[in-house]
């Protein structure tokens, strides 16, 4: 059963900073992974999709990684701001006919 | 037209109540979820409907029924809920069930007294 998991739990940086979140799956046959961002109380915004034959997506100041061998994904936020506090899930699809499975999420707190 | 949107945002109800959350979306995706999260948590599967077909129920007690009127419609029936229950309910639709790509709506949050 795929297992999903993200480091850290939490991380709090000051304004500037470029920094990276972590993502890591059990099994590599994976069909795509999706980062997503959700703000408190608030559904989930799609950031970033990879499929599994890509090895990076970019959006603005955002960068996704998608390492499958190694079972891993990393999010880069290039020089952070306050409103991009928040919490940030990774998702993974299996290539097996298994529903989405999500990580714990990682929430960030950008300070001034 | 790329969102899902549920209705209504917030909604408080007894015990006793029969209420429901409602989803819609016009991307033609042909698979939708319904997901449970509570707070600091990731969100959990409910159901899943793929072609308007429930595909999957995550053991989700019956005082929650969900209903699929067309491909674009999702509703979740409440009735006798617990305090419990109180949570953040999102939907979600993608283009098929094993896709990926999902895209989730703003969620209903939803508080039993």
């Amino acid at each position: 059963k795929q297992e999903v998991t993200q480091i850290p739990a939490a991380l709090s940086v000051p304004e500037g900073e470029n920094l990276v979140l972590n993502c890591s799956f059990t099994d590599s046959a994976i069909y795509n992974l999706q980062w997503f961002r959700q703000d408190p109380g608030k559904g989930l915004t799609s950031l970033l999709l990879i499929q599994s034959s890509q090895r990076e997506q970019t959006s603005g100041r955002l960068n996704a990684s998608l390492d499958k061998s190694s079972g891993r994904s990393t999010l880069y936020i290039a020089a952070s701001q306050p409103g991009d506090s928040a919490t940030y899930l990774c998702a993974v699809t299996p290539n097996n006919n298994n529903d989405m499975r999500f990580g714990a999420g990682t929430r960030l707190t950008v300070k001034p | 037209d790329t969102e899902v949107t549920q209705t209504p945002k917030h909604l408080v109800m007894g015990m006793t109540n029969k209420k429901s959350l409602k989803c819609e979306q016009h991307m033609g995706h042909r698979a939708m979820y319904w997901y449970k999260q509570k707070a600091k948590k990731p969100p959990e599967l409910m159901f899943v409907y793929s072609y308007e077909k429930l595909s999957i129920n995550e053991s989700v007690p019956s005082r929650f029924s969900p209903e699929c009127p067309n491909s674009s419609l999702l509703n979740l029936h409440l009735h006798a809920l617990q305090p419990e229950d109180s949570a953040l309910y999102l939907c979600a639709s993608t283009q098929d069930r094993f896709s990926g790509g999902y895209t989730f709506g703003s969620g209903t949050r939803l508080t039993v007294v």
